[in-house]
């Protein structure tokens, strides 16, 4: 299995641009979970998905963010605009619920708004 | 989710064995104790997970205080390449009603030293 997978690894942009991250979950997982990481607040959960439905989203810091979930094999983050301090590493993570089972990470897009 | 409690950072001597503590006293009967690390640029990887026994695998072993309170991740024999931020998290054990979110803390820096 590849593991999740997450793309851009890196992502460079002006304030005010639009922003999307992109995430594939490990295939069979039906959980998906977007967590943000500074070295001011560490990692934070934003939101989670549990059979493509957004169960949580009390950690989205504001209305410039949202996230969707199509389908079960792909997830998307989207900042419109983006800040300079929304950058930070933008961490993606799934797992299978219903059995005791640990969650999966990507390694992360890092992205820097200038 | 029980908050848990770590030191902020720790040193070990290569090939000696790494005892990393975590207080979590206001743990509940149905939750379950993770252990997450995280190397520099790389998104959180699993270790281990027990809920009252003690748990091994081929990364580590997980000591659980009987009244479960707290509990320590015992890397055996540490290389250079164990340094990294360690996580100990408690979360409830997820169901077709909980999807089990991880919430971190700020973990322990383990430095492992030649």
């Amino acid at each position: 299995d590849a593991g999740v997978i997450q793309s851009p690894r890196h992502e460079v942009t002006e304030m005010g641009q639009e922003v999307t991250l992109r995430c594939k979950p490990i295939s069979g997982h039906n959980s998906l979970f977007w967590y943000r990481q500074t070295m001011m607040r560490g990692l934070e959960l934003l939101i989670y998905f549990n059979n493509n439905v957004p169960i949580d989203d009390s950690g989205m810091p504001e209305d410039r963010f949202s996230a969707k979930m199509p389908n079960a094999s792909f997830s998307t983050l989207k900042i419109q605009p983006s800040e300079p301090r929304d950058s930070a590493v933008y961490f993606c993570a799934s797992t299978w619920t219903g059995v005791i089972s640990p969650l999966h990470f990507g390694n992360g897009t890092r992205l820097t708004v200038t | 989710d029980a908050k848990t409690t770590q030191p902020p950072s720790m040193d070990c001597a290569e090939g000696r064995a790494a005892n990393l503590p975590c207080n979590h006293s206001t743990i509940s009967g149905n939750e379950y104790v993770y252990w997450y690390r995280q190397i520099h640029s790389q998104g959180p990887q699993y270790i281990i997970h027990g809920l009252k026994n003690n748990e091994t695998n081929e990364m580590a072993s997980l000591i659980i205080t009987e009244d479960r309170k707290s509990s320590t991740l015992i890397l055996p024999h540490a290389t250079l390449r164990d340094t990294a931020v360690y996580y100990c998290i408690v979360r409830v054990g997820h169901g077709s009603s909980n999807t089990g979110k991880l919430i971190f803390g700020q973990g322990t820096t383990l430095q492992v030293k030649p």
